[in-house]
Formats: structure tokens, C-alpha cells, sequence
């Protein structure tokens, strides 16, 4: 059974600062990986996909790695800002028909 | 706003009663898929349609919960006497199919169980 994990679980940063977020899933084989962002007590937004075979993927200030064979992804924010606070959750697949299997997220803080 | 709505926004039932949620996709979206979300955690999926045709149900969905997508197009999710275990967000996402394989999630439907 896939597992997703997260860390850190809550973070906290000053703004400007660049940050790393943490993905690792149990099961390498996996077909692509999605990044979200969630707002308290909304939906989920996707900021990047990540195709198996892809090695990272671009969006403004986000970057999106994939290091399938060892199970990791990491999410990085250059020059993060307070409207970057949210909950931003890794997920991956097993197929292209095939349900996302999420993490927990970690929440994210920046400090104006 | 994905282009993807749910109703209700929020729901505040109590035990025993029934429930119907409704998703509907991004227009031309073929795949539908249904999670739930508690406090703190993922969402965890329960359910996936590819235009009428419910392809696959997690074992989290018991038998008091169904889902339906006449047509191909909206969606209902429906919950039969309700447990106070059942309060989640409850969320919608479509995607477009092959290749195309992005989803784009709805703003959810919070559950309240009294």
C-alpha cells in the first residue's frame, strides 16, 4: 500500500526566505505527482505535475523535483511571501486511471 | 475558482439523517473523482467515475454511502443515516483524461454530524 509523508508537518519562515518542502511515498512506481496548495478551509489548488519520467517542473517562483527511485519529491518556493501560508500536499499515482494518494501536508507560515 | 462547484458549501445534519452532496465537473471533464478530508489529514479518495460509469470505490466507502453520475455530467454523493464519524470535507475533483491528467478539485462540502 502507497504511503505518503510529509515533513515537516508546520513550518515557519521570515518573508524573502527560499524553502524546501519534503515529499517521500513507500512505492516507487508510480505514474506522476501533483502538488497542491490548500487555504484554510478550502479546496485544493495544483501547482505543478510531475510525470514519472520528468526530473523537475517550473511555476514562477515553485520548483518541483521527482526523484522516483529513491521515493522523494521536493517542492521548493524562492522569495516566499505571506501570501504563500497555506497547506501545500503531495500526491502521487500508480496510474493514469488511478486515484491520488495524498500526504498530510505541511503548513506553511511566512512572517511579514 | 477551478471552474469545478460543489453544493452545499456546508452541511449541519444530525445522526440518522441523509445527506446529498452534489459536484458538478468542469464542462468536458470525463473523470470525476470523490475524497474526503478530515482535520489535519489528506484527503483520502473514495470513489471515481470516467463519464456514468463508477470504475472503482474504496473500502472506506461503506454501504451507506453512494454516488451516482447520470449522464456523464454532475455528480451526487449520498449518505444514509448519518454518524457523527461521517463529519469531513467532503471534496470533488474533474480531470480532462488521457494525457490530460491534472485534477482540478472543487471548494468542498463541509459535514457537520451532531
Amino acid at each position: 500500500k502507497q504511503e505518503v509523508t510529509q515533513i515537516p508537518a508546520a513550518l515557519s519562515v521570515p518573508e524573502g526566505e527560499n524553502l524546501v518542502l519534503n515529499c517521500s511515498f513507500t512505492d516507487s512506481a508510480i505514474y506522476n505527482l501533483q502538488w497542491f496548495r490548500q487555504d484554510p478551509g478550502k479546496g485544493l489548488t495544483s501547482l505543478l505535475l510531475i510525470q514519472s519520467s520528468q526530473r523537475e517542473q517550473t511555476s514562477g517562483r515553485l520548483n518541483a523535483s521527482l526523484d522516483k527511485s529513491s521515493g522523494r519529491s521536493t517542492l521548493y518556493i524562492a522569495a516566499s511571501q505571506p501570501g504563500d501560508s497555506a497547506t501545500y500536499l503531495c500526491a502521487v499515482r500508480r496510474g493514469g486511471n488511478t486515484p491520488l494518494v495524498f500526504g498530510k501536508g505541511t503548513r506553511l507560515s511566512v512572517i511579514a | 475558482d477551478t471552474g469545478v462547484s460543489q453544493d452545499p458549501r456546508h452541511k449541519i445534519t444530525k445522526r440518522g439523517q441523509n445527506v446529498t452532496f452534489r459536484c458538478d465537473p468542469i464542462s468536458e471533464h470525463n473523470r470525476l473523482y470523490w475524497y474526503r478530508q478530515t482535520l489535519g489529514q489528506g484527503p483520502e479518495f473514495l470513489t471515481y467515475f470516467q463519464n456514468e460509469a463508477q470504475l472503482e470505490k474504496s473500502r472506506l466507502l461503506s454501504d451507506r454511502f453512494s454516488a451516482e453520475r447520470p449522464k456523464g455530467s454532475f455528480s451526487t454523493l449520498e449518505i444514509q443515516r448519518t454518524e457523527q464519524g461521517d463529519s469531513a470535507m467532503y471534496l470533488c475533483a474533474s480531470s480532462l483524461g488521457p494525457r490530460q491528467e491534472t485534477q482540478y478539485f472543487g471548494p468542498g462540502t463541509r459535514l457537520l454530524v451532531l
